[in-house]
């Protein structure tokens, strides 16, 4: 157990919907980073928050948006849903930056129908 | 910038064989560098990692990895291979130049480990 949690486990949506997905870091982490994984496209950083700013973005889309809370949880918001973003969505903490180990959780799955 | 190249996608063993799973990084600067695996239907978790202390870096289960700067590779061994190994490793690196909270890691595609009885 990383001590990171994600929720829901499993989601599966309809086209054109709106989801939430939910992130609680370990205990003293202040980075949360989100990242997507998908057959075609493999492993991809979308947005890095730290200590409730956003720190770095990757390839993440504009339907997409994120936010870290006063209380370092955080959730990633994916609207307009295609059935493109069908993908495992993992939540990961670390303590600040860089050479600090990155935990991850176990993964949000979203199967857009 | 940087760059991480798995060089197999797949690679089958057998069981109690040794195990290799190659990985090569291009930084221009000092980086750290993470092997992390992942089992299926599971997150991904940590096996070792490298962040500029000794060379050859044990990790998890019974696997590590040696840093060779020259060969600008940080491959992933394992004596002696068992079925529970059977997953998907990934191959991570890491700018520590970075400060402020930043921590971009880039993947590398990924190994897929197959294990045979």
């Amino acid at each position: 157990d990383s001590g990171v949690t994600q929720t829901p486990k499993h989601l599966i949506t309809a086209t054109g919907q709106r989801v939430t997905l939910r992130c609680s870091p370990r205990s003293g982490d202040l980075s949360v980073y989100w990242y997507q994984q998908s057959l075609d496209q493999g492993l991809q950083f979308l947005i890095q928050y730290y200590n409730g700013e956003e720190r770095a973005k990757g390839n993440i889309l504009e339907r997409f948006s994120a936010q870290q809370f006063p209380d370092l949880h955080s959730e990633l918001n994916l609207s307009s849903l295609e059935l493109g973003d069908s993908a495992l969505y993992f939540c990961a903490s670390s303590v600040e930056g860089t050479g600090n180990t990155i935990y991850f959780g176990e993964g949000s799955w979203l199967t857009v129908v | 910038a940087q760059s991480v190249t798995q060089l197999d996608s797949h690679v089958s063993v057998s069981e109690g064989t040794p195990v290799l799973l190659r990985c090569n990084y291009s930084s221009s600067y000092s980086p750290s560098l993470f092997w992390y695996v992942q089992h299926p239907n599971k997150g991904l978790q940590l096996l070792l990692k490298y962040t500029s202390a000794a060379t050859l870096v044990k990790g998890i289960n019974g696997f590590e990895a040696e840093f060779k700067k020259s060969e600008t590779s940080f491959h992933l061994t394992k004596p002696s291979a068992h079925m529970s190994d059977a997953a998907e490793y990934f191959c991570v690196v890491s700018d520590r130049r970075l400060s402020g909270g930043y921590n971009k890691l880039i993947f590398g595609a990924g190994t897929r480990l197959a294990v045979h009885p």
